[in-house]
């Protein structure tokens, strides 16, 4: 167990609609990484919070957004879902140094229908 | 459990056997590579990393050998077991990047045989 938390584990939806991921980070991490991981491009980098505030940004699509909260936990907002937003999303989480490696949770498995 | 490895090169080991993953990487300018094991439905758990200021670096069981030259990385794994079967890849990462920047290759099944 990574202590890294991702909920729901599984998700099934419709196109156009509009799902929340939701993230517990290690207990102690401020930092929390978002990634997609479809068979045909591997894993992908979305986006990076550090302590409540955006502080990278990689290939998230404008569909897309993200958020974490005071008490350091992190939801991926994807709206008008598409058929090739079916993937695995990941979270990771760290101390936001760069120095200790990051945990992942066990992802999210979504699909849209 | 979920599968990310239904079209990766697969690489197929006895027990006991020692194994060889590899990987090219892209970038000639990125300097931490990390090694990952992803087993089916969880998700991605290092194993490994190594700057590249080192050629090579050991783990328990695992030896990570960098080639700067030719772009190339390895993962070996001494006396594979079954337990090691998981897609494994690597990911590497500019200067002064961290995470956010790591950029993952596409993976290795790994197929420990009893």
């Amino acid at each position: 167990d990574s202590g890294v938390t991702q909920t729901p584990k599984h998700l099934i939806t419709a196109t156009g609609q509009r799902v929340t991921l939701r993230c517990s980070p290690r207990s102690g991490d401020l930092s929390v990484y978002w990634y997609q991981q479809s068979l045909d491009q591997g894993l992908q980098f979305l986006i990076q919070y550090y302590n409540g505030e955006e502080r990278a940004k990689g290939n998230i699509l404008e569909r897309f957004s993200a958020q974490q909260f005071p008490d350091l936990h992190s939801e991926l907002n994807l709206s008008s879902l598409e058929l090739g937003d079916s993937a695995l999303y990941f979270c990771a989480s760290d101390d936001g140094t760069g120095v200790t490696e990051a945990f992942f949770g066990q992802g999210t498995r979504l699909t849209v229908v | 459990g979920e599968s990310v490895g239904l079209h990766l090169p697969t690489l197929s080991v006895q027990e006991g056997d020692n194994s060889i993953i590899n990987c090219a990487y892209s970038n000639s300018a990125s300097d931490y590579f990390i090694w990952y094991k992803q087993e089916s439905g969880k998700g991605p758990q290092f194993i490994i990393d190594i700057r590249s200021n080192m050629d090579k670096r050991q783990g328990q069981r695992v030896t990570v050998l960098l080639n700067k030259t030719v772009k190339h990385l390895s993962l070996q794994i001494a006396a594979t077991q079954p337990g090691d079967s998981a897609v494994y890849f690597c990911a590497e990462t500019a200067p002064d990047g961290g995470y956010s920047t790591l950029t993952f290759g596409k993976g290795t099944m790994l197929l420990v045989s009893p």
